[in-house]
């Protein structure tokens, strides 16, 4: 079976500019989850949806948004980036909300911003 | 505020020796904990969860143990090997519907 995948792999974008990241949950999962992780750091929660709905969020600003879409997948937009946006964006599925249900993580994408 | 620490930040050990990594957290009410093992630029692989009730889980070489009272957690790997070398980070949840915090890692090198 395919696990998480994301899209694209790297990315490379100019301050001030938009960006979309995708994520693909594992086949069955309906949660899928969030999170930045800067260079040296643990990954920090962005996101949380639920069979569409937003069920999380955690302390970003309001550049960062999000949707689910009815097949499950999920995109990631930031607006107007800052130098401070670039980090690996880490997705995760799982089968549920709750923290009884295992998240499985994606490769990510890396965002570079100059 | 929950806070998730991990000592030490960078471990270097030889191939065959036993070890423990470290993971402290403030807020001792916690739902669950989580290992994780992270290669390079990649993404985050599941090692061990301990649900709250539990004092310890163990997979292969892998054990996990949790002290809610002190805030501890350890992760004992026997007979590391070079292909164990990774960042291995620790994550808390207060409550089923909380987000996930990780602790910053720690990143292992094992020198054949």
């Amino acid at each position: 079976d395919a696990g998480v995948t994301q899209s694209p792999t790297h990315l490379i974008k100019t301050r001030g500019q938009h960006v979309t990241l995708r994520c693909s949950p594992i086949s069955g999962h309906k949660s899928v989850s969030w999170y930045q992780q800067v260079l040296g750091q643990g990954p920090q929660f962005i996101f949380q949806y639920y069979e569409k709905e937003e069920r999380g969020r955690g302390n970003f600003p309001d550049r960062f948004s999000a949707r689910q879409f009815p097949n499950y997948s999920s995109e990631l937009n930031v607006n107007a980036l800052l130098l401070g946006d670039s980090a690996l964006y880490l997705c995760a599925s799982s089968l549920g909300p709750g923290g009884s249900y295992e998240q499985y993580f994606g490769p990510g994408t890396r965002l570079t911003v100059t | 505020k929950q806070e998730v620490t991990q000592i030490p930040a960078a471990l270097s050990v030889p191939e065959g020796e036993n070890l423990v990594l470290n993971c402290s957290f403030t807020d001792s009410a916690i739902y669950n904990l989580q290992w994780f093992r992270q290669d390079p630029g990649k993404g985050l692989t599941s090692l061990l969860l301990i649900q709250s009730s539990q004092r310890e889980q163990t997979s292969g070489r892998l054990n996990a143990s949790l002290d809610k009272s002190s805030g501890r957690s350890t992760l004992y790997i026997a007979a590391s090997q070079p292909g164990d070398s990774a960042t291995y980070l620790c994550a808390v949840r207060k409550t089923s519907y909380d987000k996930v915090i990780f602790g910053p890692g720690t990143s292992l090198s094992v020198i054949p």
